[in-house]
């Protein structure tokens, strides 16, 4: 199947520092990339959808400022965590969706955990 | 609205079957899926159902899909310890494809 590849897979940073995180369809075009966040134990809680070329649409709750999204490829979002703090220490993860194959399956990125310390 | 819900855990024998249950609320839904999470690690598709569909059955896997229900179920042949994970059912919105989760269904397999 495709591959998405996400990095890093660990970062530790710094409380106010930023931290961004890379997700790459590695074998196939995505206009749709979507980002996640999982707590411990819990579901996946949508985030943002990105689309390529323009502005991401966030979901209600979602601090478009603090997740800076850009889609600047047909193969590559980053989502940027800006002044982070311990609260933000999660699992991110990213998925895509082929060009043109919007019902079909979204390939999952191996997840980033980030740990603000 | 829309909202996926499913049992936090189920706990098997080896060698059994398993049944993970799912329930939606959205019959707009157009596809249906059922990924593996293994701790630390991202989600694996294992298999989905397109809405119009009733079953679909895939080696150890069948799917049952309910529609009138809004009932989905993942059925597991021969568990084995390495099948212990979470498991996510999902559905997917619309033309915007973004999947709404569930909150996840800890299988645990014991020899």
């Amino acid at each position: 199947g495709a591959v998405v590849s996400q990095h890093p897979s660990r970062v530790i940073c710094k409380s106010g520092t930023s931290v961004k995180i890379e997700c790459r369809s590695l074998d196939f075009q995505a206009t749709t990339m979507f980002w996640y966040r999982q707590f411990p134990k819990q579901s996946l809680m949508l985030m943002a959808t990105s689309n390529e070329g323009s502005k991401a649409t966030y979901e209600q709750g979602v601090e478009k400022d603090k997740f800076l999204i850009n889609h600047a490829s047909l193969t590559l979002s980053t989502l940027t965590v800006t002044s982070a703090h311990p609260e933000d220490s999660s699992f991110y993860i990213c998925s895509a969706r082929e060009w043109d194959r919007a019902n079909t399956e979204a390939f999952f990125g191996q997840g980033t955990r980030l740990t603000v310390v | 609205g829309e909202d996926v819900e499913q049992s936090l855990f189920l706990s098997v024998r080896e060698g059994d079957s398993s049944v993970i249950n799912c329930t939606y609320t959205d019959s707009s839904s157009t596809y249906l899926y059922w990924y593996k999470q293994e701790p630390g690690a991202g989600l694996q598709l294992l298999t989905y159902i397109f809405s119009n569909m009733d079953m679909k059955q895939d080696q150890r896997l069948t799917v049952l899909l309910n529609k009138k229900d809004k009932h989905l179920s993942l059925r597991i042949a021969d568990t084995q310890t390495g099948d212990s994970a979470i498991y996510f059912c999902a559905e997917t919105l619309g033309k915007g494809g973004k999947l709404i989760f569930g909150q996840g269904t800890e299988l645990s397999v014991k020899p």
